[in-house]
């Protein structure tokens, strides 16, 4: 039932890029993102409603691909602030449920 | 700047016990979820409510309890805390058709 996060954790130096992808065994509708730093609460990063959709948020990028049942998302020269665990997350049936995917813990370091 | 609030939110306790924990949002939100997260990250559904005097469970079956009397509020109740439910508890509403998770800070359970 939940979507699938690849990588589980990556480690980056200040300045290199990073994909993180989410999959779903079922069909995907939509696709949102969510960053959650240590001790804090999940925020909202993006969503993305159409198959094919990208959007971006500063230097953090994703794309949408309905047809796949997948979702990547790109960092693009890595700033020690976007150290933190990614969700991606998706509705279910009415869209009153929300799930998300297993998890990827990006570390940024000096 | 959040408008859901938990409460507590860190809570140590004795098997057996009852304890409640409360979430309110100020954001007029008719939709509103309790999610469970261990050390291990994964956030899974337990409850969700699409209104008030509608509640219904997630795909993670959990021993706990929850109501919506009120659109604002939406406590989660364990009869009898035991030590499989140390968690880490998050909660999060939305706007119909808004599609965005607001969370609150979260209420970190410990059941000794």
């Amino acid at each position: 039932q939940q979507p699938v996060q690849s990588p589980q954790a990556v480690i980056l130096r200040e300045g290199e890029d990073a994909v993180i992808n989410c999959s779903s065994s079922k069909a995907l509708y939509s696709v949102h993102w969510y960053r959650q730093k240590h001790g804090e609460a999940p925020v909202f990063l993006m969503i993305l409603l159409k198959g094919g959709e990208q959007k971006g948020h500063e230097k953090i990028s994703a794309s949408f691909n309905e047809k796949k049942q997948q979702s990547s998302l790109y960092l693009t020269a890595s700033q020690l602030s976007y150290s933190g665990t990614y969700f991606c997350g998706t509705e279910k049936g009415t869209g009153n449920q929300f799930y998300f995917g297993t998890g990827t813990s990006l570390t940024v370091i000096p | 700047e959040a408008d859901i609030y938990q409460t507590p939110r860190y809570l140590v306790i004795g098997t057996g016990k009852k304890i409640t924990l409360e979430c309110s949002q100020t954001m007029g939100h008719d939709k509103m979820y309790w999610y469970q997260q261990d050390p291990g990250m994964e956030l899974h559904l337990i409850h969700y409510s699409y209104g008030v005097n509608s509640t219904e469970k997630g795909d993670l079956s959990s021993e706990s309890t929850v109501s919506r009397i009120r659109t604002e509020h939406f406590p989660l109740t364990l009869e009898s805390a035991r030590p499989s439910h140390t968690s880490q508890y998050l909660c999060a509403s939305t706007l119909s058709g808004a599609n965005v998770l607001t969370f609150g800070a979260g209420s970190r359970l410990t059941v000794l």
